[in-house]
C-alpha cells in the first residue's frame, strides 16, 4: 500500500496563477483532510471531509475550495494564488471510528 | 487559533538520555494525540490518550494527561539520534476528529 500520496511534490506560481493539489489513499478510509504548515508553527486545517460526497471548513479555508471526487481521492484547490498561501500542505485521512490520521509527504508551495 | 501549544523549546540531548517535552491547550477534548515530523516529511502518529486516562505507555515513549491543567506531557526515555525531529501535540478541539495542532517542539538527539 502506498498510503497517502501528493502530487505535487513542488510548485511555483505566480500571484494570480490557479493550480489544484491533489491527494489520493489507497487505506479505504472515510475522513480525508487538507492542512497547511507555515514556518515554525504546527499544521492548521484548511477543508475536511468526513465523507464521500461530503466537505467542509476548516480553520483555515479563504482562498481554497477542495472536492471529494470519490473516496480515494480529495484535491484542494487555490483558484488565484496569493503570496500569503505560500506554505507545506499536507493530506491526510483516517479510517471511520479511528483518530488516527495517516499523512502524505506534503507540497511545498511557493507563490511570488 | 492554535488550541494546542507546546512550550516553544528546541532540546539538545546527549543519546541515551530522555527527552520530555509539553503541551497545554485550550478547549475541553476527547482525546489528545502525539505525531513525529522528520524533516521535510510528513507527521506520524505516535501515541493518543483519551480524556478519561492520566497516563500511557508505547515503548519508549510515556505520555499524561491532566485534564485539571489542560496540559499534556510526551517523554522518550533512552532517546536514539533517530528521535532527532519536530514532536507536535494535537487535539480534537472541533470534532468530528478535526485536530487542532501545536507550534510543536524541535529535538536533536546528539549521537
Amino acid at each position: 500500500n502506498a498510503g497517502v500520496t501528493q502530487t505535487p511534490k513542488f510548485q511555483v506560481l505566480k500571484t494570480g496563477q490557479s493550480m489544484t493539489l491533489q491527494c489520493a489513499q489507497d487505506m479505504n478510509h472515510n475522513s480525508m483532510y487538507w492542512y497547511r504548515q507555515d514556518p515554525g508553527m504546527g499544521l492548521r486545517l484548511i477543508y475536511y471531509s468526513a465523507s464521500e460526497g461530503t466537505t467542509d471548513k476548516g480553520e483555515v479555508p479563504n482562498g481554497y475550495n477542495v472536492s471529494r471526487l470519490n473516496k480515494r481521492e480529495f484535491s484542494l484547490r487555490l483558484e488565484s494564488a496569493a503570496p500569503s498561501q505560500t506554505s507545506v500542505y499536507f493530506c491526510a485521512s483516517n479510517r471511520q471510528g479511528l483518530e488516527t490520521q495517516y499523512f502524505g509527504p506534503g507540497t511545498r508551495l511557493l507563490v511570488l | 487559533s492554535q488550541q494546542g501549544e507546546e512550550d516553544p523549546q528546541a532540546l539538545s540531548i546527549q543519546e541515551g538520555e530522555n527527552a520530555t517535552m509539553n503541551c497545554s491547550y485550550k478547549t475541553s477534548i476527547n482525546n489528545l494525540q502525539w505525531y513525529r515530523q522528520n524533516s521535510g516529511r510528513g507527521l506520524v502518529h505516535l501515541i493518543l490518550i483519551r480524556s478519561n486516562e492520566r497516563e500511557k505507555h508505547s515503548g519508549r515513549l510515556r505520555v499524561t494527561l491532566d485534564t485539571s491543567k489542560k496540559s499534556s506531557s510526551l517523554l522518550i526515555t533512552a532517546s536514539r539520534a533517530a528521535d532527532t525531529a519536530s514532536y507536535f501535540c494535537a487535539t480534537d478541539a472541533w470534532g468530528n476528529n478535526r485536530l487542532a495542532f501545536g507550534k510543536g517542539n524541535q529535538v536533536v538527539v546528539i549521537p
